[in-house]
């Protein structure tokens, strides 16, 4: 069975001090990596789809990298709206997503 | 494109009732899934259809629970009878099937049974 590891659970940063979120993984073949963004009281919110080892993909402060057994999210000087649980999954067929616990990041003004 | 819309927003129920949740998906997906939230356990699949049919329920939690796709844009999830331990946020969400495309989730449902 698939499995997500996330951590920390908890990750309290000021405004602009820079860090990294990490995802570890167990897959019997990976079919995508997923990155959501989940705001208090909404559904996830999709963030990137990492396919293979070595692949990044960036959006504003935020970029997201693979490697065969986990991936990063790093968010380079944060801003207080960056401030959300960040919520990692894994496909191993064509549909299901096996998410992990997320990480909640709270950014400081 | 008003995305994923489900309904209630919120429900306040006691053991033993009977909770309909509803998902209209975004127009034009016809894959459908069905989500459960807690904090214990985290964000878990109960069931995905495909072209309105059923493919995978084996994350329905037991024989309460039940959910239908009669078209393309309306599916429902019901819980009867509900129970304390159903407390928790539904999520519905869509996509187009193919293999590299990401599911757009709704804003949940979460549903209280006192």
């Amino acid at each position: 069975e698939d499995q997500v590891t996330q951590s920390p659970e908890a990750l309290r940063l000021q405004e602009g001090e820079s860090s990294s979120l990490n995802c570890s993984y167990t897959v019997s073949g990976l079919r995508g990596l997923f990155w959501y963004r989940q705001d208090p009281g909404k559904g996830p919110e999709f963030l990137f789809t990492l396919y293979s080892a070595g692949e990044e993909k960036e959006k504003e402060r935020l970029k997201a990298t693979l490697t065969k057994k986990e991936s990063f999210l790093h968010i380079t000087a944060p801003k207080p709206e960056d401030s959300a649980t960040y919520l990692c999954a894994v496909r191993s067929n064509d549909y299901k997503l096996s998410f992990g616990a997320g990480t909640t990041v709270t950014v400081r003004a | 494109d008003a995305g994923v819309i489900q309904s209630p927003r919120h429900e306040v129920t006691e053991m033993g009732q009977e909770v309909t949740l509803r998902c209209k998906p975004i127009s034009g997906h016809n894959s459908l899934f069905w989500y459960r939230q807690t904090m214990m356990r985290g964000l878990e699949l109960l069931i995905y259809f495909n072209n309105n049919v059923p493919i995978d329920d084996s994350g329905m939690p037991e024989d309460r629970f039940s959910a239908k796709m009669p078209n393309a844009s309306f599916s429902t999830l019901k819980i009867q009878p509900s129970e304390p331990r159903d407390s928790a946020v539904y999520f519905c969400a869509s996509t187009q099937r193919d293999f590299y495309n990401e599911q757009f989730f709704g804003p949940g449902t979460r549903l209280t049974v006192l």
